[in-house]
Order: structure tokens, then C-alpha cells, then sequence
């Protein structure tokens, strides 16, 4: 079970907005940033946004992160069949003293 | 551009030490911006993050409280690398395993298969 919760599956049309949301806690989204990454079958995961909200150089500008609370969220607009891949959030655990990640959202291009 | 490329074994006996290294390049171990992570990631687990060494003018490691007593995270300066060691190792340390820099850079990965 992962310390953070991400909704297993989710989906949508070539072209529509899709998001996934990360539900922690006080002691890891409450008080740290979140990272976002996309991992595509046989690969290491890919940093899509980092510190909530930012985003490598390389990345598009479709894909954005937003935090409140305990609580984030990864928007991926203007859906493209290459973004169906599995999306992981993460953060640093002040009570574990030590990074967690969610379960994984495998998103599927309809 | 920060690089990572790890080496190791991709078959360790159970009760012996998983060793795996990952040799860093664009960047030193010594950074005081960087933190060098492990992590695996298997189908009953997910992602699990291992653990971290990192020099703020002297070293320091965090270790998740899972693998805590059987893992030691080390740099090693003069390849500019860092490595790790998981001790004791049983059938369900077998996973895919990660290097990383600040969770934003990552190797390419290591499949360890823990069989005899």
C-alpha cells in the first residue's frame, strides 16, 4: 500500500484534459513539493514537473502540476496517444525521513 | 546535462549482498546541490525509494525504515560514483533498481533477479 494515493486508471480522448490527483498527508505533500513522472513500458521513470509546479526544459507545456493542502494534481492537455504511459507523484516524508511515491495512474489514450 | 549509467550484477544468490553502482556524469558526488538516491520498483511494491548519501560539508545517509538494518548507500569520490549495498538479500528483493539525482535525474535501471 503507498503512502500515496493515485487513482489506479484514467482516461481520455485524443485532444481533452485529462488529471490525475495525489492525496498524502501533513507530513510528506503538506510540508514538500511534489514530482511528477511519466514511465512508458520497459523505461526508467521521466521527471515531468518537479518543485509542484515545474517543468525540465523539454517537457510540453501540455503537461502542468498544481498542489493545495495535502493534496496534487498532474493536468495533461491536448491528449496525444504517445502520453499513454503510467504517472507516479512523489514526495519527501518528514515523519519517514524519506522520499514516497504513489501507486501509479496508468492513463490510456481512447 | 546530469548522466547516470549503472553497473552490477543482474543475479545475486539469497543471503548474499546486492551491489549495484552508478557512475555520474555532468555533475560531482561532492555537490552540495545533489542528493544520489536509490530506488526499486517491482510489481508487488511499486516505486520504493532506498536510500541517500549526500555532502553538506561532511556526509550524511538516509535509509527507509524497510531495508534500514541491510543497506548502505556510499559515495565514492575518487570515480565520482556512489554505490549501493543490500545485505541478506531474499527472493523479494528481486526488482528493477534505480540510481537518481534529486529524484529528477535517473539511471537507466538494473533488473537483480534474487534466485539460487
Amino acid at each position: 500500500q503507498s503512502v500515496l494515493t493515485q487513482p489506479p486508471s484514467a482516461s481520455g480522448t485524443p485532444g481533452q484534459r485529462v488529471t490525475i490527483s495525489c492525496s498524502g498527508s501533513t507530513s510528506n505533500i503538506g510540508r514538500n513539493t511534489v514530482n511528477w513522472y511519466q514511465q512508458l513500458p520497459g523505461t526508467a521513470p521521466k521527471v515531468l514537473i518537479y518543485d509542484n509546479n515545474q517543468r525540465p526544459s523539454g517537457v510540453p507545456d501540455r503537461f502542468s502540476g498544481s498542489k493545495s493542502g495535502t493534496s496534487a494534481s498532474l493536468a495533461i492537455s491536448g491528449l496525444q496517444s504517445e502520453d499513454e504511459a503510467d504517472y507516479y507523484c512523489a514526495a519527501w516524508d518528514d515523519s519517514l525521513t524519506g522520499w514516497v511515491f504513489g501507486g501509479g495512474t496508468k492513463l490510456t489514450v481512447l | 546535462q546530469v548522466q547516470l549509467q549503472q553497473s552490477g550484477p543482474g543475479l545475486v544468490k539469497p543471503s548474499q549482498t546486492l551491489s549495484l553502482s552508478c557512475a555520474i556524469s555532468g555533475d560531482s558526488v561532492s555537490s552540495k546541490s545533489a542528493a544520489w538516491s536509490w530506488i526499486r520498483q517491482s510489481p508487488l511494491r511499486g516505486l520504493e525509494w532506498l536510500g541517500r548519501t549526500y555532502y553538506r560539508s561532511k556526509w550524511f545517509n538516509d535509509y527507509a525504515v524497510s531495508v534500514k538494518s541491510r543497506i548502505t548507500v556510499s559515495p565514492d569520490t575518487s570515480k565520482n560514483q556512489f554505490s549501493l549495498q543490500l545485505r541478506s538479500v531474499t527472493p523479494e528483493d528481486t526488482a528493477v533498481y534505480y540510481c537518481a539525482r534529486n529524484l529528477q535525474v535517473w539511471g537507466q535501471g538494473t533488473l537483480v533477479t534474487v534466485s539460487s
